[in-house]
């Protein structure tokens, strides 16, 4: 099964800032990583998928980048309604697989 | 307005069986791959399964943890993805998700869709 390592497990950022969540993929063929955002209580959201590929809706502040093994999702100029907790996912092969999360403060 | 709603949760004993539904509507349901994806308490996502689309028959993968005691299926008259979950464990408390995964050429977006998801307690 392919391993998804997520770095940091939590960070705190101030509104307006700039963040980078990382993903490390214990080995991967293709691109195929997407990211979400969960809230508390609530569904994941679809953010990025291939890797880079901003899904239908989704501002373009969220940009999502990488290759070979480590994947990254920057937030830019970071909102108030940003909070929560990003996954990685990888569905290069089954089983697919989800980073462990990383929480999101904003101060 | 595309939409998922999961329906069927509720709390089960060691050993019992449930079968999750998800009602789908504002898309062509027969050209999407659909996966249930769960989260138990306090945890991460964990992929469950898969049901391919019409044009790749409707094929399935499941997860090691559930191969062999879950099954997934779809009515396309109904636009419904089921769930049936025999020979429940506590380990398989969890919110469950329906998710639409867009894989049609040149469309290969992932999940992209979610449901609200329904609770499943298996508890004595």
């Amino acid at each position: 099964d392919i391993q998804l390592t997520q770095s940091p497990s939590s960070l705190s950022a101030f509104v307006g800032d700039t963040v980078t969540i990382t993903c490390r993929a214990s080995q991967i063929n293709r691109n195929y990583v997407a990211w979400f955002q969960q809230k508390p209580g609530k569904a994941p959201k679809s953010l990025i998928y291939a890797g880079s590929s901003l899904q239908s809706g989704v501002p373009s502040r969220f940009s999502g980048s990488g290759s070979g093994t480590d994947f990254s999702l920057t937030i830019s100029s970071l909102q108030p309604e940003d909070f929560g907790i990003y996954y990685c996912q990888q569905y290069d092969a089954y089983p697919l697989t989800f980073g462990q999360g990383t929480r999101l403060e904003i101060k | 307005e595309v939409q998922l709603v999961e329906s069927g949760g509720g709390l089960v004993q060691p050993g019992g069986s449930l079968r999750l539904s998800c009602a789908a509507s504002g898309f062509a349901f027969s050209d999407h791959y659909m996966d249930w994806v769960r989260q138990a308490p306090g945890k991460g996502l964990e992929w469950v399964g898969r049901t391919r689309n019409k044009a790749n028959s409707f094929t399935t993968e499941y997860g090691a943890s559930v191969k062999g005691r879950f099954t997934i299926s779809r009515d396309e008259s109904k636009n419904s993805l089921y769930l049936q979950m025999n020979f429940l464990i506590t380990e398989d408390t969890a919110v469950y998700y329906c998710v639409r995964t867009t894989w049609t050429q040149p469309r290969l977006y992932g999940m992209d869709v979610w449901g609200q998801g329904t609770t499943v307690t298996v508890s004595s």
